[in-house]
């Protein structure tokens, strides 16, 4: 089975910090991708990586950076974390097939 | 741009009662996905459609194709609580791109 993990299921940060949120897969999937979903506007695509250190913007790329050192790794960061990110994100993969989704991180920015 | 759209965006039943929910795009797609996603959890796959026409079973649901490749139906016979959740749709964006594109969804609530 594929299996996606988000390193935190909840999450409660302040504004201006520096938020990191990590995702990996152990399928060897070349192409991860982070989400943000929110009520009546559904997943809105932040960023994506085809391969190690590759990515590109999605959608809704303002506010986010991402990093892509390992193939099974992809990170996502808040440079400073303001109320309008409060959301919840969802990281997922895929190889040639569908993409398979982490459980989500829920983050709160006070 | 290709657009999905799902109806009904809201549904509340009783248990063990039946239900179509739908899920239409502007243009002709490859393949599409079905998943489920309950509350604070991420989606959930639950069967990819490839062929026109094609019918696919998973217990108690069946996933069709429709035969112009624009539109797939999702049917839940025997409604139970278990199956409450968000139920989403998604196409592979245009060739060319590594993007999905996801419809809004159909908000499913089951009674006991």
């Amino acid at each position: 089975d594929v299996k996606v993990t988000q390193s935190s299921r909840y999450l409660v940060k302040r504004t201006g910090e520096k938020v990191f949120l990590e995702c990996v897969q152990d399928m060897d999937h070349e192409n991860m991708f982070w989400y943000r979903q929110d009520p009546g506007l559904g997943l809105r695509l932040i960023y994506f990586s085809y391969d190690v250190k590759m990515k590109e913007k999605g959608d809704i790329p303002e506010g986010y950076s991402v990093s892509r050192e390992k193939k099974e790794r992809f990170s996502l960061i808040l440079e400073s974390a303001s109320t309008n990110q409060t959301s919840m994100y969802l990281c997922a993969s895929r190889k040639l097939g569908p993409q398979y989704f982490g459980p989500g991180t829920r983050l709160l920015v006070l | 741009t290709q657009l999905l759209e799902q109806s009904p965006q809201f549904l509340s039943i009783q248990e063990g009662e039946n239900l179509t929910v739908y899920c239409n795009s502007s243009s002709v797609f490859s393949s599409l996905q079905w998943y489920r996603q309950e509350p604070g959890e991420g989606p959930v796959l639950l069967v990819t459609v490839v062929t026109g026409g094609e019918v696919k079973k998973l217990k108690r649901l069946t996933f069709q194709f429709g035969d112009a490749r624009k539109d797939s139906s999702l049917h839940i016979t025997a409604a139970q609580p278990g199956d409450t959740g968000l139920y989403l749709c998604a196409i592979k964006g245009d060739s060319g791109t590594y993007k999905y594109i996801f419809g809004t969804g159909t908000r499913l609530k089951v009674l006991a």
